[in-house]
């Protein structure tokens, strides 16, 4: 079965200072990968995905993603975090290969952000 | 993307009681999903809903508690039955919208029981 670990259940940076969120992964197939960030009291938005087209992903406000599959990961990043990237940010493996896929979700990365 | 709506957002409930909450997307889709999310936790998916068939449960949730209706191809709700205060938690339902089945969330129903 898929499963993610995410390495770090708080990670503390100053504002404009980079942001690293680390993420492995086990899959028995080519696996779909994503990170989803959630707001205080917001729901869950889709920040990025992987599928195997490219392994260097591009995301929303500025935050990418790089799949490395000889060390199954999938870390988050940003150059320079803003006050308003303080959230919870989940990463996200889909399980099943064909049909619909279903989600597995790590246990969260809380991201805060200092002046 | 697709635009998912829930009802109520929030609720306080007294021990024994049951709330339906309802989820409705602005399109037609196959699967809608319904996750639960423990206060501090990560999400944990209940069910999966798919129209005109029985729902499919995950392990440790059953239908006598989480009954689940799946009418048409826009709507769906989640039962939470007779309820404890284990059962406080923020529920999400979820369609698989994209071309790589990523899914799209609606703001949640934050449940809490006394």
């Amino acid at each position: 079965a898929q499963s993610v670990t995410q390495l770090d259940s708080h990670v503390s940076v100053s504002e404009g200072t980079p942001v690293l969120l680390r993420c492995n992964y086990s899959s028995s197939y080519s696996p779909s990968l994503f990170w989803y960030v959630q707001h205080p009291n917001k729901g869950l938005q889709l920040l990025l995905k992987y599928t195997s087209a490219a392994t260097l992903v591009k995301g929303i406000n500025g935050f990418e993603a790089e799949f490395k599959k000889s060390e199954t990961s999938f870390h988050l990043t940003k150059p320079s975090a803003h006050m308003s990237d303080a959230a919870e940010y989940f990463c996200v493996v889909s399980e099943g290969n064909t049909g619909f896929q279903k989600l597995v979700f790590g246990t969260g990365t809380r991201l805060l952000v200092s002046p | 993307s697709a635009v998912i709506s829930q009802k109520p957002s929030r609720d306080i409930c007294q021990r024994g009681t049951s709330l339906t909450i309802q989820c409705q997307v602005d399109s037609q889709v196959t699967m809608m999903f319904w996750y639960r999310q423990q206060p501090g936790q990560s999400l944990t998916l209940i069910a999966t809903a798919n129209q005109g068939s029985e729902a499919t449960y995950e392990s440790g949730f059953v239908i006598d508690k989480f009954p689940i209706s799946r009418p048409n191809l826009t709507f769906s709700t989640l039962t939470v039955s007779n309820m404890s205060p284990e059962d406080s938690s923020i529920y999400l339902c979820s369609v698989d919208r994209g071309p790589y089945n990523e899914q799209f969330f609606g703001p949640g129903t934050r449940l809490t029981v006394l």
